[in-house]
């Protein structure tokens, strides 16, 4: 079956502007979340979901930073007024269940380049 | 807070070589323990976690929880072994935030 998949794989944008993010996450799967992946860095929890319910968003490094999942399939990553520090790869990953143990399934990613 | 360390950023071996992967971990609770890896150009993708005990491609990782490490082990290295490796840890009791390492790229020379 197809995996989990994210748009635009690559997106550059001039200081100040406005972006969003997508994620199709693996049909079924209950949980998806974000990372944030600098150069050289592992990937840096961004934020949680379980079905349409944002429980957990201690990840996201400022305001600007807003995601959602309304019908508890497709979300979005939106970054308002990008800054250069926002350069990075997004990931985003999805899973079966709620609790520890299962296995996360990552997208491709999106590389965000801010000029 | 929970950390997880890998001190090498590369790690070079010959094939046919013992490869081993240092990761340690900061955590109070009680930890779940994964290896990620990442073949160029592809996705980031599970490679085993301790609870399951298993060995993936030949690679093998034993939870010390004295010495708070969980360190990947294989005692042949291939070619196709070279990727970028991330130690990972969650927790066990509760939702699956996943803390990364910093990872490790291992680099496999014919």
């Amino acid at each position: 079956g197809a995996g989990v998949s994210q748009s635009p794989r690559y997106k550059v944008a001039k200081r100040g502007q406005d972006v969003a993010l997508r994620c199709d996450p693996i049909s079924g799967h209950v949980s998806l979340f974000w990372y944030q992946q600098a150069l050289g860095q592992g990937p840096e929890f961004l934020t949680y979901f379980q079905n349409e319910a944002q429980l957990d968003k201690s990840g996201l490094p400022s305001d600007r930073f807003f995601a959602e999942r309304p019908e508890g399939s497709v979300s979005t990553l939106k970054i308002q007024r990008t800054q250069q520090e926002d350069s990075a790869v997004y990931l985003c990953a999805s899973t079966l269940g709620g609790i520890a143990g299962y296995e996360q399934y990552f997208g491709p990613g999106t590389r965000l380049t801010v000029t | 807070a929970q950390r997880v360390t890998q001190p090498e950023k590369l790690l070079s071996v010959f094939k046919g070589a013992p490869v081993e992967l240092k990761c340690n971990y900061s955590y109070s609770g009680s930890p779940e323990l994964f290896w990620y890896v990442q073949y160029s150009r592809q996705r980031l993708q599970l490679l085993l976690r301790h609870i399951s005990r298993e060995s993936i491609k030949g690679f093998t990782a034993d939870l010390n929880k004295g010495e708070t490490s969980f360190h990947l082990k294989k005692p042949f290295a291939q070619e196709e072994d070279s990727a970028m490796y991330y130690c990972a840890l969650s927790d066990a009791g509760g939702y699956q935030k996943v803390t990364f390492g910093t990872g490790t790229k291992l680099q496999v020379i014919p």
